[in-house]
């Protein structure tokens, strides 16, 4: 089966520790991206790769880091730069940058303590 | 800054009615507009977009409607079942590079 990965569905934390938070797809995808969704808002950017060996920040980077070592992973770590870190972070991929249709992932839900 | 809100917060509405939701957006610019379904603890999954040089496209059991002059997107579920019960919310952009995201319109089928 084809599609995105995230890993693990609940990830917890103390406050001051960075996490890491997977995300694979076997899509062959170009473009990846990290979004942040909280209760109550719309989802937001937080990191996008191109492709490999690429990445910018997207509207809210601060306090996170990302890296796209291959085609197919682009794990996201939240550091304990990242003020208010608990949220559902949710990873996709389209086939390239300014292909319209992303695909998501399931979610890792992040909780920090 | 970008804005796309919603209408109404929650909808209720009795299986096998039709349900409407609705979203707003502000860039008038903006050329391409998806719908998605986000189940409880899931990730989105599209339903159906349109472009703008469309005012109308069905798919199955949905048809979404856009309003250029008054920037106006709506989705139309015919029939609403039980597994239809979801946040639906809008996306919209201008260039494919960055999208915008509504809040969400949580759905709920009576059965």
């Amino acid at each position: 089966d084809g599609g995105i990965t995230q890993s693990p569905k609940y990830l917890f934390r103390k406050e001051g520790q960075n996490v890491t938070l997977s995300c694979e797809q076997n899509l062959n995808h170009d473009a990846m991206y990290w979004y942040r969704q909280d209760p109550g808002q719309g989802l937001r950017l937080i990191y996008y790769s191109q492709i490999v060996n690429d990445f910018q920040k997207g509207d809210i980077a601060e306090g996170y880091s990302v890296s796209r070592e291959k085609k197919e992973s682009f794990p996201l770590t939240v550091t304990s730069a990242q003020k208010n870190p608990t949220a559902f972070y949710l990873c996709a991929s389209s086939i390239a940058y300014n292909n319209y249709e992303q695909y998501f992932g399931p979610g890792t839900r992040l909780t920090v303590t | 800054g970008e804005s796309v809100g919603l209408h109404l917060p929650t909808l209720s509405v009795q299986e096998g009615d039709n349900s409407i939701i609705n979203c707003a957006y502000s860039n008038s610019a903006s050329d391409y507009f998806i719908w998605y379904k986000q189940e409880s603890g899931k990730g989105p999954q599209f339903i159906i977009d349109i472009r703008s040089n469309m005012d109308k496209r069905q798919g199955q059991r949905v048809t979404v409607l856009l309003n250029k002059t008054v920037k106006h997107l709506s989705l139309q579920i015919a029939a609403t079942q039980p597994g239809d019960s979801a946040v639906y919310f809008c996306a919209e952009t201008e260039t494919g590079n960055q999208f915008y995201f509504g809040t969400g319109t949580s759905l709920t089928v009576i059965p």
